[in-house]
C-alpha cells in the first residue's frame, strides 16, 4: 500500500516571503500522480499542484512550484510571495495511475497547517 | 458553473441511528468518491462510485455504504452510529474515472459535518 508523509504539522511565513513545505510518499508502483491540495477554514479542498511522475520536469503554477525527486520519492511545494490569502491546511496527496481505468482513490498525507504573518 | 454541493453541511444525531448525505457532483462529472476526515486518522478515502457501479473501497465496515444515481449524484449511509464516526465527510468529483488528462481535476465539495452523540 501506498503511504504519505508530511513531517511538518505547522510552518509559518511572513508575507511575501517564501516557504517549501515538504512530503514524502513510498510506493512500489512507477506510474502515479502527485497533488498538492490547500484546505483553507470552510473546509472545502482545493487543488494546488499536480505532477505527473512520467514527467521529469516540475510543475508549476503562478506562485507555487514543485520539486519532484522521484528517486528519493520526495514531492515539496514551494510558495513564494506568500499572501494572507495562503493560509491554511496544506495536503499532500497520491494518486495510482496503474489501475487508472477504475480508480480515483486520493492517499493523503497527515497535512501542514501553513500561518501567513505580516 | 456550479461547484459540488454537499446536503445537509451539519447534522447531530445520536448513537446508534443511522445518516444519510447527499452528494450533487459538478455537471458533466460521472465519478464521485467519498472520504472521512477526522483529526485522529485524517482524510481516510471511503469508496468510489462511476456510473452507478462502486469502483473501489477503502477499510470501513459495512455499516458505511454508498450508491450513485441515474444523474450521477450519489449518497453514503451510515448505520448504527458511533462517537468514532463523528467527522467531516468530504464529496469529490471528476470527469472520468481515472484519466491522466490532466482536465481531469479532481473537485471537492465543502463537506458536511457530522456529530454523534
Amino acid at each position: 500500500a501506498q503511504t504519505v508523509t508530511q513531517s511538518q504539522p505547522e510552518m509559518s511565513v511572513q508575507e511575501a516571503e517564501t516557504v517549501t513545505l515538504s512530503c514524502t510518499y513510498d510506493t512500489s508502483e512507477s506510474d502515479y500522480y502527485l497533488f498538492w491540495y490547500k484546505q483553507p477554514p470552510s473546509r472545502q479542498m482545493i487543488l494546488v499542484i499536480r505532477q505527473e511522475a512520467y514527467k521529469q520536469q516540475n510543475a508549476t503554477e503562478n506562485r507555487f512550484s514543485v520539486n519532484f525527486q522521484k528517486a528519493a520519492k520526495s514531492f515539496s511545494l514551494k510558495i513564494s510571495d506568500s499572501q494572507l490569502g495562503d493560509a491554511a491546511m496544506y495536503f499532500c496527496a497520491y494518486r495510482s495511475a496503474v489501475n487508472a481505468g477504475t480508480a480515483s482513490k486520493l492517499t493523503f498525507g497527515t497535512g501542514t497547517r501553513l500561518q501567513v504573518t505580516l | 458553473k456550479a461547484g459540488v454541493t454537499q446536503t445537509p453541511r451539519y447534522l447531530i444525531k445520536t448513537r446508534g441511528q443511522q445518516v444519510t448525505l447527499s452528494c450533487s457532483p459538478i455537471s458533466g462529472h460521472r465519478s464521485v468518491s467519498w472520504y472521512q476526515q477526522t483529526p485522529g486518522q485524517g482524510l481516510q478515502f471511503l469508496f468510489e462510485y462511476f456510473s452507478e457501479t462502486q469502483r473501489n473501497k477503502g477499510n470501513f465496515p459495512g455499516r458505511f455504504s454508498g450508491r450513485q444515481f441515474s444523474n450521477s449524484r450519489s449518497e453514503m449511509n451510515v448505520s448504527t452510529l458511533e462517537l468514532g464516526d463523528s467527522a467531516l465527510y468530504l464529496c469529490a468529483s471528476s470527469f472520468r474515472l481515472g484519466s491522466h488528462r490532466p482536465g481531469n481535476t479532481i473537485y471537492f465539495g465543502e463537506g458536511s459535518w457530522l456529530t454523534v452523540v
